[in-house]
């Protein structure tokens, strides 16, 4: 079945260290996205990507750093500078934009903690 | 600016009793319109969707939604809840001309008495 796994489910950071969360769709989708879940405040957006070797920031891109060299992988680190990254971390596809949009699909997220 | 308002944070309804759950939306022309929804620790579950057409809308689990252009507003249904029912629910817009960005609400946390 076609969808988007993203790994580790938990993971857990030390002061001063990078950590970075897998996404990975094989929908054959052309944009994706990452977006931070906190209580009461929905779903921000992080970075998106809407094609192979680009991306953009979205609200809250300061702190995170993505990558997209392949079209179905789409990594998001949090860097040390990342004061509060505690959060719930969703990552989404979607087809693209063409003359109908399309609903993003999403992965089961990662639950990102501070040791 | 594009933007969703889900006035409600939390709601509760005994099993068995009907559901409205409210979204409001701003955007100048007409946008495209989500409801999905969410169980603890998991992703995000696509209900319904609003492109054109048609204002009511049917889902998956038995709900829907109604678009009202007038109100500025998209809110979501279900006739007689089920205790599964029980989740969190957002509400999302989706603009031309705006590359693939979606713009989400809130969020509603429903929960289902016996």
């Amino acid at each position: 079945d076609g969808g988007i796994t993203q790994s580790p489910k938990y993971l857990f950071r030390k002061e001063g260290q990078n950590v970075t969360l897998s996404c990975e769709q094989n929908l054959n989708h052309d944009a994706m996205y990452w977006y931070r879940q906190d209580p009461g405040q929905g779903l921000r957006l992080i970075y998106y990507s809407q094609i192979v070797n680009d991306f953009q920031k979205g609200d809250i891109a300061e702190g995170y750093s993505v990558s997209r060299e392949k079209k179905e992988s789409f990594p998001l680190t949090v860097t040390s500078a990342q004061k509060n990254p505690t959060a719930f971390y969703l990552c989404a596809s979607s087809p693209g934009w063409g003359d109908r949009n399309q609903p993003q699909h999403f992965g089961d997220g990662t639950r990102l903690s501070i040791l | 600016a594009q933007s969703v308002t889900q006035p409600d944070i939390h709601i509760t309804v005994s099993e068995g009793a009907s559901l409205e759950l409210r979204c409001n939306y701003s955007y100048g022309a007409t946008p495209y319109l989500f409801w999905y929804v969410q169980s603890p620790g998991q992703g995000l579950q696509l209900l319904l969707k609003y492109f054109s057409g048609d204002t009511l809308v049917q889902g998956i689990k038995g709900f829907e939604a109604e678009f009202k252009r007038s109100q500025s507003s998209f809110n979501l249904r279900k006739p007689s809840v089920h205790w599964s029912d029980a989740a969190e629910y957002f509400c999302a817009v989706g603009a031309r001309g705006t590359g693939n960005q979606f713009y989400f609400g809130t969020g509603t946390s429903l929960t289902v008495i016996p």
